[in-house]
């Protein structure tokens, strides 16, 4: 089955404590993003990538880190998390084929700072 | 720049009426436009997309928007709500296919369908 995954899914942790949220897909995407998601607010962009090593930031990089070492995955970082980063965060892939340029999304991580 | 601008954060409508959800877009490049929707407590799914063809597009469950370049706008429409149809919809743009802002996909605020019987 055709499918983004995160883990986890949902995460509770405290302020500086570093953490990473895993993101899979199993399509053969060239590319992959990380949004997060805040109430009023809509979905906002992190960081995207291209390609594998190809990454670049989008609307609100600031306190996240990501990594493309294979084209698979696609990690999303935060080195030291802030109440700030509460939020609902998805991870999409999309490519080329007939679906091209549609994003498959995950489930969704919930995670929260205290 | 693009952005993205959903005009009401929330809608109300009766079973059977006509569902129109707003969105208008602003992108320097031709863009691509998308309908998202979001049922409590799951992820987005695809409901339809522009990429430069049909200025009419037919989505799923019954779904359509219409691109107009002239007004920047993408609405979309349903004749006929139905229960099921209640959920938070996203209209997202990115630039097109081997731009520079083609991984760049920018939400707008979403729209809540209410849908009474």
């Amino acid at each position: 089955e055709a499918q983004v995954t995160q883990n986890p899914r949902y995460l509770i942790t405290v302020t500086g404590k570093k953490l990473t949220v895993t993101c899979s897909q199993n399509m053969n995407h060239e590319y992959m993003s990380w949004y997060r998601q805040d109430p009023g607010l809509g979905l906002r962009q992190i960081y995207y990538s291209m390609n594998v090593e190809v990454t670049d930031k989008g609307d609100v990089p600031e306190g996240y880190k990501v990594s493309r070492k294979e084209k698979r995955n696609f990690p999303l970082i935060l080195e030291s998390p802030s109440p700030n980063q509460t939020s609902l965060y998805f991870c999409a892939s999309w490519g080329g084929g007939s679906s091209y340029n549609e994003q498959f999304f995950g489930p969704g991580t919930r995670l929260t700072v205290l | 720049a693009q952005s993205v601008t959903q005009l009401g954060s929330h809608v109300s409508v009766s079973e059977g009426a006509l569902v129109l959800l707003r969105c208008n877009y602003s992108s320097s490049v031709p863009p691509y436009l998308f309908w998202y929707v979001q049922y409590p407590n799951q992820g987005l799914q695809l409901l339809l997309k522009y990429t430069s063809a049909a200025t009419l597009v037919k989505g799923i469950n019954g779904f359509e928007a219409e691109f107009k370049k002239s007004e920047t706008s993408f609405h979309l429409t349903k004749p006929s709500a139905h229960m099921s149809d209640a959920a938070e919809y996203f209209c997202a743009v990115s630039g097109s296919a081997g731009g520079t802002s083609y991984g760049k996909l920018t939400f707008g605020q979403g729209t809540i369908l209410t849908v009474h019987p």
